[in-house]
């Protein structure tokens, strides 16, 4: 199975700030990369595809990048509606295997 | 608009049966791969099963191989799970996504509410 190994688990951070979040994949997964943010006592947003896409209605703070085998999700001007946990997910290949989360918080 | 709603969850016994369904809509139902996400209370999310498009090759996890089903009906746009001999451990939130494409190697783009399966004496 593929491991993705995502972190920090935490982070707060003031308004205004950029913050990056990253997940390593345990092999290669292509771009087969994307990031979903949740808020709470809501289902998973779409914020990334591919690992560079933005996803239809996401603002363009949010960005994508990725290096070999290791994926990061910035946040640019950081904003109170950012509040929520960021997770990574693979789907190269079944077990489809996400992060175990990054919770971010607004200082 | 596309439209997933899940249903059929609730309070079971250990060892008892549950079939959570989610009925789908604003989309063309039966082009794409559907699949099946849990949380646990507190916990991250985790990919439980897959479907392909006319539902005759379907992808587990090993935790569930055996006692999960996961089927479809593309004539009622509905995506099932049925889960068998539940376990406590099996409590968690259900979440049924779109895949984005025909394949099995495409993301989620869109998730359903949520149903809460809780597993209890």
């Amino acid at each position: 199975d593929i491991q993705m190994t995502q972190s920090p688990a935490s982070l707060s951070a003031s308004l205004e700030e950029i913050v990056t979040i990253t997940c390593q994949a345990s092999q290669d997964i292509g771009n087969y990369l994307s990031w979903y943010q949740q808020k709470p006592g809501k289902s998973p947003q779409l914020l990334i595809h591919s690992a560079t896409s933005l996803a239809d209605g996401v603002p363009s703070r949010f960005s994508g990048s990725r290096s070999g085998t290791q994926y990061s999700l910035k946040i640019n001007r950081l904003q109170v509606e950012d509040t929520g946990i960021y997770y990574c997910l693979q789907h190269y290949s079944a077990p489809f295997t996400f992060g175990s989360g990054t919770k971010l918080e607004i200082k | 608009e596309v439209q997933l709603v899940e249903s059929g969850g609730g309070l079971v016994q250990p060892g008892r049966s549950l079939k959570l369904s989610c009925a789908a809509s604003g989309f063309t139902y039966s082009n794409y791969v559907m699949a099946w996400v849990r949380q646990a209370p507190t916990k991250g999310l985790e990919w439980v099963a897959s479907i392909s498009t006319g539902g005759g090759n379907t992808y587990y996890r090993d935790s569930v191989k055996g006692r999960f089903t996961i089927s479809r009906d593309n004539a009622k746009n509905t995506l099932y799970l049925q889960i068998d001999s539940l376990r406590s451990e099996d409590t968690a939130t259900y979440y049924c996504a779109k895949v984005k494409g025909p394949n099995w190697d495409y993301y989620f783009d869109y998730w359903g509410q949520g149903v809460m399966v809780t597993v209890s004496s």
